[in-house]
């Protein structure tokens, strides 16, 4: 089946530590886009890539970072820098002629 | 730039009643339009979409949204809902001819009681 898996649905983080969140789409779609979701506040975008070895910030980008080295992918590193990693983080990807996303189920982030 | 308003953060409503979820977007050219339903701890799944064409679409579970460009409103309805219509609902803009990246309304929960 196609589609967009995240891993792991659970993660947790200890202060000062780097953790990372895999997304993996096989709908051989050229853009990636991660969000983050809080209560009460829709989705957020971290970042998103069009196309591979190439990403630019969304409207909260600090404390993130991203890599896509491989179309199937976009992985997402919450940095130790990012002091409110509490969320839930949903990876999307989209692709054809009006670009309509699709979602992965996310993944839960804590910190221990 | 876009921007999308949901109304209502949340509407209670009584099973087989009938609902309006109400979304107004603002832009100054053509959009594509967007319901998503999510689930509890589950990621967003497109419900319907309004690309081009006919103003009314519908989806396979009974809701249906109209485009309404005069008044820039896309609201989503239902005649009759069920217990397991219970989920978040987020409205989303794409500006066409732009960087089709969409922008989410902040979700409107719907809470069908028994």
């Amino acid at each position: 089946d196609g589609g967009i898996t995240q891993s792991p649905k659970y993660l947790f983080r200890k202060e000062g530590q780097n953790v990372t969140l895999s997304c993996e789409q096989n709908l051989n779609h050229d853009a990636m886009y991660w969000y983050r979701q809080d209560p009460g506040q829709g989705l957020r975008l971290i970042y998103y890539s069009q196309i591979v070895n190439d990403f630019q910030k969304g409207d909260i980008a600090e404390g993130y970072s991203v890599s896509r080295e491989k179309k199937e992918s976009f992985p997402l590193t919450v940095t130790s820098a990012q002091k409110n990693p509490t969320a839930f983080y949903l990876c999307a990807s989209s692709g054809g002629a009006k670009n309509i996303q699709y979602f992965g189920a996310g993944t839960r982030l804590s910190v221990l | 730039a876009q921007s999308v308003t949901q109304l209502d953060s949340q509407v209670p409503v009584f099973e087989e009643a009938p609902v309006e979820l109400r979304c107004n977007y603002s832009s100054s050219v053509s959009v594509y339009l967007f319901w998503y339903v999510q689930y509890p701890n589950q990621g967003l799944q497109l419900l319907l979409k309004y690309l081009s064409g006919s103003t009314l679409v519908e989806s396979i579970n009974g809701f249906e949204a109209e485009f309404n460009k005069s008044q820039t409103s896309f609201h989503l309805r239902k005649p009759s809902v069920h217990i397991s219509d219970t989920a978040e609902y987020f409205c989303a803009v794409i500006r066409s001819g732009g960087s089709y990246i969409p922008t989410f309304g902040r979700g409107t929960s719907l809470i069908v009681h028994p």
